[in-house]
Parts: structure tokens; C-alpha cells; sequence
């Protein structure tokens, strides 16, 4: 019921840009904004960018997002080996009522 | 800063009962829907209820469905979760949090074993 489309990993060296992509349909992505959250093996996820392209204060602007139709995308660029850890996309679904999480991917900077 | 600190996590049987808190501070916590989000061992996120401000709107995850509760506290700034007919597939890491701006808490576990 509540998974949006990710790939389960990517991976890059450093100083590289990856990029990773969030699919889901016209209830969730196509009508409301995108969320990414990163997370860092046993802690909690942290909001990385919100309302489709936005940075929180104290997110470096290496990262950013993009929406277009029913996907979203992350770009990750200058490659750190800090930057290894798990990202999620979320939405909001208006018509389940319910907010949807992509299955994660899983960032490996080689 | 905002802070949210979940409690109330334990070991508990399958059928059995169990209500998490969450405690709210460094935001005007009653301007915010708030949520519940749950991660199992090894995978991934899984949302499973938010609330509106003034709790007149609940929705939740179909496998959760007459079995959870949401509730909150504007009073006292807090968010909670009543569990209930608990089943080993809701063993998890539960987080409070606020989805759409910067602020999740730390965590507490529920384990549904026997």
C-alpha cells in the first residue's frame, strides 16, 4: 500500500555526483511534495529536503532535489564518504489518506 | 531546538497491549500534524499514522487499522500511540515525527515475542 519506487542502491567515488530517482503515481508524487530523509545505520532518519527542492538549515547545498510529474529526484554531488548512508523519498497519498516511503536506497561511496 | 523524545517501548506478547508517548518541545507543538513512523529489523520505513492539530483527523496504515490508536495532548505537548492485539510484525523501531518539517526522535523499540 505505501511504497513508492527506488532503486535499493547506488554508489559513486568521491568528489562524483549520483543521482537517485523516486517514482510513484499521480495521488502521491503527482499531487503533493516530496520529501527525502537520510539515515545513518542505527539512528534516526533526518529530513534532507522537503517540499520538493527545499533545504533545512545546516543541509549542505551538495544535495537538491527535483520534481517532475509523478517522479523526484535527489542529486548528490561532491561525493563525501560521510555522504554513505540510506535515503528515502516519502508523499503524501490524497486519495489513500496515508503517506507513502520509497523501499530506500542504499548510497556506497566507493 | 526541536526536540521529540519517544517512550514506552518494551517486550511484550503477541496479543498484548502497549502505549509509546512522544514529548514535544523547541516548536508550538499544536501547529503541527504529527506522525507516527515505525522501521522493522533490517528494513525499511513504514508510516503508520498521523493526526491533525486539534486531533479531529486520524488516518492510519491498513495493517494497523482497529488495532492502533493516535492521540495527543496539545496541553502537554505530547503524541501517543495505543497498541493494541500486537503481532510479531509490528516489532520495530517506533519514531515520532514531523514529516513535512526537520524533526524526528530517536526512537523506541516494541518486541512482539513470545
Amino acid at each position: 500500500q505505501s511504497v513508492l519506487t527506488q532503486p535499493p542502491s547506488a554508489s559513486g567515488t568521491p568528489g562524483q555526483s549520483v543521482t537517485i530517482s523516486c517514482s510513484g503515481s499521480r495521488s502521491n508524487v503527482g499531487s503533493d511534495s516530496v520529501y527525502w530523509y537520510q539515515q545513518f545505520p542505527g539512528t534516526a532518519p533526518k529530513l534532507l529536503i522537503y517540499r520538493n527542492d527545499q533545504r533545512p538549515s545546516g543541509v549542505p547545498d551538495r544535495f537538491s532535489g527535483s520534481k517532475s510529474g509523478t517522479s523526484a529526484s535527489l542529486a548528490i554531488s561532491g561525493l563525501q564518504f560521510d555522504d554513505e548512508a540510506d535515503y528515502y523519498c516519502a508523499a503524501w497519498d490524497g486519495s489513500l489518506r496515508v503517506w507513502m516511503f520509497g523501499g530506500g536506497t542504499k548510497l556506497t561511496v566507493l | 531546538e526541536v526536540q521529540l523524545v519517544e517512550s514506552g517501548g518494551d517486550l511484550v506478547q503477541p496479543g498484548g497491549s502497549l502505549r509509546l508517548s512522544c514529548a514535544a518541545s523547541g516548536f508550538m507543538f499544536s501547529s503541527y500534524w504529527m506522525s507516527w513512523v515505525r522501521q522493522a529489523p533490517g528494513r525499511g520505513l513504514e508510516w503508520v499514522a498521523n493526526i491533525k492539530q486539534d486531533g479531529s483527523e486520524k488516518y492510519y496504515v491498513d495493517s494497523v487499522k482497529g488495532r492502533f490508536t493516535i492521540s495527543r495532548d496539545n496541553a502537554k505537548k505530547s503524541l501517543y500511540l495505543q497498541m493494541k492485539s500486537l503481532r510479531a510484525e509490528d516489532t520495530a523501531v517506533y519514531y515520532c515525527a514531523r514529516m513535512r518539517d526537520p524533526g524526528w526522535g530517536q526512537g523506541t523499540m516494541v518486541t512482539v515475542s513470545s
